[in-house]
């Protein structure tokens, strides 16, 4: 099993360009999520979803979109990239919700807005 | 108050050390508790649940205390293995299953 991948591994940006990050996992796993990590501050959750066709917005949902076509993916969307977006971007994947079970990071994502 | 604070370090020991991290916490309805490890440019991954009972894994032992809204993780033994930067979790009952909290994490460097 490969767990939780994301794609890429590292992206720059221009300021106004736009792009998406994918998210991959080969566990069945109904919940998925989306975190920014910036330095000297938490992991804070962007969106999230609880299965196949939905999605439900985090603390820091502005400027991102998610989407949730197939189980096994989750897409984060930034339409009009700004620098306040910098960040590593981690996907992570659990079982059932975040007070049950553990989640399972992918590798992250350094995306850096110029 | 912040929802999760953690001393940010870093804590220098040598190795086969004991060092002790606290977390606290601000919201008494609080649900579970994780300690996570995030290794340099890594993701994080579980270390361990913490149970009201207080749980132990090998060097690793969690406590957790209701009343005074805090989480500890004692590691006996240190590894240089164990340099990391381990990560307060806390998720709270009647919120949405995007309530997990993560503290900023405290940073452990294990020196020979």
């Amino acid at each position: 099993n490969a767990g939780v991948t994301q794609t890429p591994k590292f992206r720059v940006l221009k300021t106004g360009q736009s792009m998406t990050l994918l998210c991959a996992q080969d566990m069945n796993h109904e919940y998925m999520y989306w975190y920014r990590q910036d330095p000297g501050m938490g992991l804070r959750l962007i969106h999230y979803s609880v299965g196949e066709g939905t999605t439900a917005k985090g603390k820091v949902p502005d400027g991102y979109n998610v989407s949730r076509l197939k189980k096994q993916n989750f897409l984060l969307g930034l339409e009009s990239a700004a620098p306040s977006q910098t960040s590593v971007y981690f996907c992570a994947s659990s079982w059932t919700g975040a007070n049950s079970y553990e989640q399972y990071f992918g590798p992250g994502t350094r995306l850096t807005v110029t | 108050r912040k929802e999760v604070e953690q001393d940010p370090g870093p804590f220098n020991v040598p190795e086969g050390a004991t060092v002790a991290f606290n977390c606290t916490y601000s919201n008494s309805a609080s649900q579970s508790f994780f300690w996570y490890r995030q290794d340099c440019r890594k993701e994080p991954k579980l270390l361990m649940s913490v149970y009201s009972s207080g749980n132990e894994d090998g060097r690793f032992t969690a406590q957790l205390n209701r009343a005074s809204q805090y989480i500890s993780l004692l590691i006996r033994d240190s590894k240089l293995s164990d340099s990391a930067t381990y990560l307060c979790v806390v998720t709270y009952y009647g919120g949405s299953q995007g309530n997990l909290i993560f503290g900023k994490g405290t940073k452990l460097s294990v020196k020979p």
